[in-house]
């Protein structure tokens, strides 16, 4: 079964100070890796897109990493800022061999609060 | 940019109602969907569009129907609400299934 887990649930940092998420998953056949952001209220936005072959990718203070190997992800925040508390979901594309097509797999997200 | 929007950003219904979430986006995407989000369960889905007219049911469609009548606008309908409905819902499009899926701001819909 398809499944993507992430880790911490939940976390809370002071402001200016780094912190990085994990995200398992088992789903097969890859196709990539995207780490959205949801502020409270609002619908998801995407950070970052990795696919097999890619091992870091940046946005800004965000660093997304891939092992493609052991089925891990992180994102790394820099510095981090009171407007990036928000929850952070990692979402895995699959390929669906029989039919073709892609099926996502949603993790629950990491409920990040920034504080002063 | 890319703009999803759905028609309320908070609805109350009452048990039994029959219920109309809309869906529009702006960039002529092909692939439209709809999704339940519950704390703990995450982005759930419920149906998907890949091109007018046509509809294919996600992980949960029971006890509800979409409607996909033009490119621009996709439909989630609760024929029969109940109080286990209650949830926000997120609206998405997608220029192929493969490219990022653009969000709806959501709708939170609480059953009573």
């Amino acid at each position: 079964k398809n499944q993507v887990e992430q880790s911490p649930q939940s976390l809370i940092i002071l402001e200016g100070k780094n912190c990085t998420l994990q995200c398992n998953y088992t789903v097969s056949p890859f196709s990539n890796l995207r780490w959205y952001k949801q502020d409270t209220g609002r619908g998801p936005v995407s950070l970052t897109i990795m696919t097999f072959s890619e091992n870091t990718k940046s946005n800004g203070r965000y660093t997304a990493t891939l092992d493609a190997d052991t089925k891990q992800s992180s994102l790394h925040i820099t510095a981090s800022q009171l407007s990036d508390s928000a929850s952070y979901i990692c979402v895995v594309t699959g390929l669906i061999l029989t039919g073709g097509g892609n099926k996502l797999t949603f993790g629950t997200g990491t409920q990040l609060k920034v504080e002063l | 940019d890319v703009k999803v929007t759905q028609s309320s950003r908070y609805l109350v219904k009452r048990t039994g109602e029959k219920v109309f979430l809309e869906c529009v986006q702006d960039m002529d995407h092909e692939n439209m969907f709809w999704y339940r989000q519950d704390p703990g369960l995450g982005l759930r889905l419920i149906y998907f569009s890949y091109d007018v007219k046509m509809k294919e049911k996600g992980d949960i469609p029971e006890g509800y129907s979409v409607s996909r009548e033009k490119k621009e606008r996709f439909s989630l309908i609760l024929e029969s609400a109940s109080t286990n409905q209650t949830s926000m819902y997120l609206c998405a499009s997608s220029f192929k299934s493969q490219h990022e899926q653009f969000f709806g701001p959501g709708t939170r819909l609480t059953v009573l």
